[in-house]
């Protein structure tokens, strides 16, 4: 049971362009929604994070967008480089308290590809 | 820096074989965690441990069970290895802070091949 859901599969992007890739979850519990990066050779590195209490969250050129009615989120890639070419993967877990201790439900990957 | 590292990056192991992957954390984190990954099904979890010898079964542990001796050191194993263990397997490890979610770090992960 996929508890989270992304899309798309794959992505290709301009160097300059805006990637945006979309997550869906069917949980009301989740309360904490991190994003992770993952180069080839490499494990997931956390790239932002939200909390359902915000709208919106910006780090640099990276974005999160969270719309707690419709239990969507998504990232935004701003001016998308090539070296921002990796695997992204949305997540989301439960307060960590109790006995969720922070699991973490992974959507199912995006392969996200700039081209110079 | 956070260093969580697997012991293998690469292993062939035979059907049957019974097959263990080794992760230590240096950060005295309380929780780990073991995922598997593969294409298509982003990561999925297997076991996770939230203390010494405390272990609870993820969303796919069939096949699979995990030893925590040491606060450092989380395992699986592979009782009897069966090719659709063919993954990734990745661990991670993070801090308890109570309610408070924190981040997760993530080993470099062990491509493992059963044949």
């Amino acid at each position: 049971q996929q508890q989270v859901k992304q899309s798309p599969q794959s992505l290709i992007v301009q160097k300059g362009g805006i990637s945006i890739i979309n997550c869906a979850y069917e949980n009301s519990a989740f309360d904490y929604f991190p994003w992770y990066q993952q180069f080839p050779g490499k494990g997931p590195a956390l790239l932002i994070a939200i909390r359902p209490d915000v709208s919106e969250k910006k780090e640099g050129r990276f974005t999160i967008s969270f719309n707690k009615s419709a239990k969507q989120f998504s990232l935004h890639i701003m001016d998308s480089q090539p070296g921002d070419s990796a695997t992204y993967f949305c997540a989301a877990s439960m307060n960590a308290g109790g006995t969720s201790y922070g699991k973490l439900t992974f959507g199912q990957g995006t392969i996200l590809t700039v081209h110079p | 820096d956070v260093k969580v590292t697997q012991s293998s990056r690469y292993l062939v192991k035979r059907t049957g074989e019974k097959v263990f992957l080794e992760c230590v954390q240096d950060m005295d984190h309380e929780n780990m965690f073991w995922y598997r990954q593969d294409p298509g099904l982003g990561l999925r979890l297997i076991y996770f441990s939230y203390d010494v010898k405390m272990k609870e079964k993820g969303d796919i542990p069939e096949g699979y069970s995990v030893s925590r001796e040491k606060k450092e050191r989380f395992s699986l194993i592979l009782e009897s290895a069966s090719t659709n263990q063919t993954s990734m397997y990745l661990c991670a490890s993070r801090r308890d802070r109570g309610r408070l979610n924190t981040e997760a770090f993530f080993g470099q992960g062990t491509r493992l091949t059963v044949v």
